[in-house]
């Protein structure tokens, strides 16, 4: 079955650049999603098609994917951004695939 | 905007059948462009991915509980339905319904979740 990787946790000082990343083989062939979740909150899709934004998702957020690896990027980052992050791709064996999540924790 | 609301029991018996049902609102269930999903997230934990049912009413599954659960929907009622069988103390979670892009498969709606939890 398809398998996302993602580091569990990742730290960020206010106002730098926090990249967390998401690894599954071939991933880049595929679109991959990111989904912000905040405490008791259900999850909010902040990038689709790799790189797109919906609307009302802040533009310090942005997206990239190739090769074996999937990077959300929060540029500027804010103790709001404080979350668990999800990444997630369509495979065609196993269809629907979320990474495990990564906390992002702004100290 | 389309909104999306989960129903149902909060408490299961063990070996009994997990039922949800999300109502959608803002939106027509059967429009050409998304399909209807279950995810659930167990307390502290990731995001599993369920099933999906399309406005046709084409079903995928995860592999992992495939042979355990059934998705259906009623256009009449703008609503798609969740059955999971056998259930466990490992199925206590929190379950979200979703809408999914069909081109390119992302979330972009989502209900606000019901704990169900698995308990005699």
């Amino acid at each position: 079955s398809y398998e996302l990787t993602q580091p569990p946790s990742v730290s960020v000082s206010p106002g730098q650049t926090a990249s967390i990343t998401c690894s599954g083989d071939k991933l880049g062939d595929k679109y991959a999603s990111w989904y912000q979740q905040r405490p008791g909150q259900s999850p909010v899709l902040v990038i689709y098609q790799d790189n797109k934004r919906p609307s009302g998702i802040p533009d310090r957020f942005s997206g990239s994917n190739s090769g074996n690896t999937a990077t959300l990027t929060v540029s500027g980052t804010q103790a709001i951004d404080e979350a668990d992050y999800y990444c997630q791709a369509w495979d065609s064996t196993s269809s629907v695939v979320f990474g495990g999540g990564t906390k992002l924790t702004v100290l | 905007q389309v909104q999306l609301q989960e129903s149902g029991p909060g408490l299961v018996k063990p070996s009994q059948t997990l039922s949800l049902t999300c109502t959608v609102s803002g939106g027509s269930i059967s429009s050409g462009s998304y399909y209807w999903s279950w995810i659930r997230q167990p307390a502290g934990r990731g995001l599993e991915w369920i099933g999906r049912i399309y406005p046709s009413g084409s079903t995928d599954y995860s592999p992992a509980l495939k042979s355990r659960v059934t998705i259906s929907i009623d256009t009449s009622k703008n609503q798609f339905s969740l059955e999971l069988t056998s259930v466990t103390a490992a199925d206590t979670a929190v379950y979200y319904c979703a809408s999914g892009d069909m081109g390119t498969h992302y979330f972009d709606y989502w209900g606000q979740g019901t704990l169900v939890t698995v308990s005699s």
